[in-house]
């Protein structure tokens, strides 16, 4: 069975510019999280979607971080005008919607912001 | 709010000591316990999980034990191995269906020979 896949692994990006990363979750998960993981603050919860819904979005990114899930098997994260502060790994993970239910993460997404 | 403490950001220890993570949490509802593990350049992955008070939980030679009546969720190993390097994150999560995961700081293990 497939994993979460997350494209591309890596990216660098010119301070300013938008940049979008694109995850697909496991096939018939409900649940999709993306998160930022840096050495200094861990992960960081940026949104969290159910069956398409936002359900939690993390208040300190709501101005330039946009998480989309337009159908049940694709999500997508904007980030604009990205700043240096945003280098970090992106990663999107997945679950069912079961209270004891693993959460599958993807192998990430590196950002660099120059 | 929920929130985890894991009180180590780092632990070194020699290979075959034991291993112990602390991990401590708050929260006014019925909770999940879990215990992620991270290898270099690699996903998290689900090492341990728990809900249920005083009962042991092992996996992968690692083992935790939830206890309520401190809210403490410590991992344990009896002997480390050099493999067992990884960051490990302790994490909480209600017993409610829309509950999402809330993540401890983590702690880096390092294994050293």
């Amino acid at each position: 069975d497939a994993g979460v896949t997350q494209t591309p692994r890596h990216e660098v990006a010119e301070k300013g510019q938008t940049i979008i990363l694109k995850c697909e979750p496991v096939s018939g998960h409900n649940d999709l999280f993306w998160y930022r993981q840096t050495k200094i603050q861990g992960l960081e919860l940026l949104s969290y979607f159910r069956s398409k819904s936002l359900m939690e979005d993390g208040g300190a990114f709501k101005d330039r971080f946009k998480a989309e899930m337009l159908n049940s098997s694709f999500s997508t994260l904007k980030i604009q005008p990205t700043e240096p502060k945003d280098s970090a790994v992106y990663l999107c993970a997945s679950r069912t919607g079961g209270n004891y239910a693993e959460q599958f993460f993807g192998p990430g997404t590196r950002l660099t912001v120059l | 709010g929920d929130s985890v403490t894991q009180t180590e950001g780092l632990v070194t220890l020699t290979e075959g000591l034991p291993v112990m993570l602390n991990c401590t949490y708050q929260t006014a509802y019925s909770t999940f316990l879990f215990w992620y593990v991270q290898h270099l350049n690699e996903a998290p992955k689900l090492l341990l999980k728990s809900s249920t008070d005083n009962k042991r939980t092992e996996h992968q030679g690692f083992h935790a034990t939830l206890h309520k009546s401190s809210s403490s969720f410590h991992l344990q190993k009896s002997s480390a191995q050099l493999s067992d390097s990884a960051l490990y994150y302790c994490a909480l999560r209600r017993g409610s269906a829309l509950g999402r995961l809330h993540f401890g700081a983590g702690t880096q293990l390092i294994v050293i020979p």
